[in-house]
């Protein structure tokens, strides 16, 4: 069936560093791919998303590029904040699967001042 | 745009009692999602409604969880009997529906079952 792998975290930055969370995923057909954050305390919203292969989804100085021939979509930031601290979560939704959302492990972010 | 609500926000029982939640969805949204969450880990995939049709049901999830969505309109998640196991965040989820849907989540149920 459908699935997303995640790097492990906690990755640890400080401020201003460059961010990369890997991902990468499996699925029968073509899917959407999605990055969702989930700050402290809060519940899970929407980051940035792509629909096809080549796609680059960005939001709030983040980007993330569907490959499809690596079935990846790494999340990247230039330079992280402190508030950017929170667990980020890669997912797919698959036409095959009936376009349920599937979720990633999810991985933990702290950015230092 | 309330946003998704749930309710309970917390709920502690004793093992072997049932319980209940509540979802209620974005009022547009015909999607409705109900995912399941431990600690350190993403959400994971419970059943989801499309209107009032369940369309899916985890093969993880035993007979002892049950879900409705009786007019297409809010969402019931029962489980009976509980078990020591059945301790997570349940999150409820809503949208329009389709390949480019966006989720909205509410801020879950946390059970906690002694």
């Amino acid at each position: 069936g459908d699935s997303v792998t995640q790097m492990e975290g906690p990755v640890t930055l400080s401020e201003e560093a460059f961010l990369t969370i890997n991902c990468t995923y499996t699925a029968t057909g073509y899917p959407s791919l999605f990055w969702y954050v989930q700050y402290p305390g809060e519940g899970l919203q929407l980051l940035l998303k792509a629909t096809k292969a080549d796609d680059k989804g960005s939001n709030k100085g983040f980007e993330a590029t569907y490959r499809k021939e690596t079935t990846s979509f790494h999340l990247e930031k230039g330079s992280v904040q402190v508030s950017d601290s929170a667990v980020y979560f890669c997912a797919l939704s698959d036409p095959t699967g009936g376009f349920k959302t599937i979720f990633g492990a999810g991985t933990r972010l702290f950015v230092k001042a | 745009d309330t946003g998704v609500s749930q309710n309970p926000r917390h709920k502690i029982t004793k093992r072997g009692q049932n319980v209940t939640f509540r979802c209620d969805p974005i009022s547009e949204h015909n999607r409705l999602y109900w995912y399941r969450q431990t600690l350190g880990q993403g959400p994971e995939f419970l059943t989801y409604f499309q209107n009032e049709a369940q369309l899916e049901k985890s093969r993880l999830l035993s007979d002892r969880f049950s879900a409705e969505r009786p007019k297409g309109s809010f969402s019931t998640l029962e489980i009976q009997r509980t078990e020591q196991g059945d301790s997570a965040m349940y999150l409820c989820a809503s949208s329009t529906g389709g390949l480019n849907e966006k989720l909205f989540f509410g801020s879950g149920t946390q059970l906690s079952v002694l």
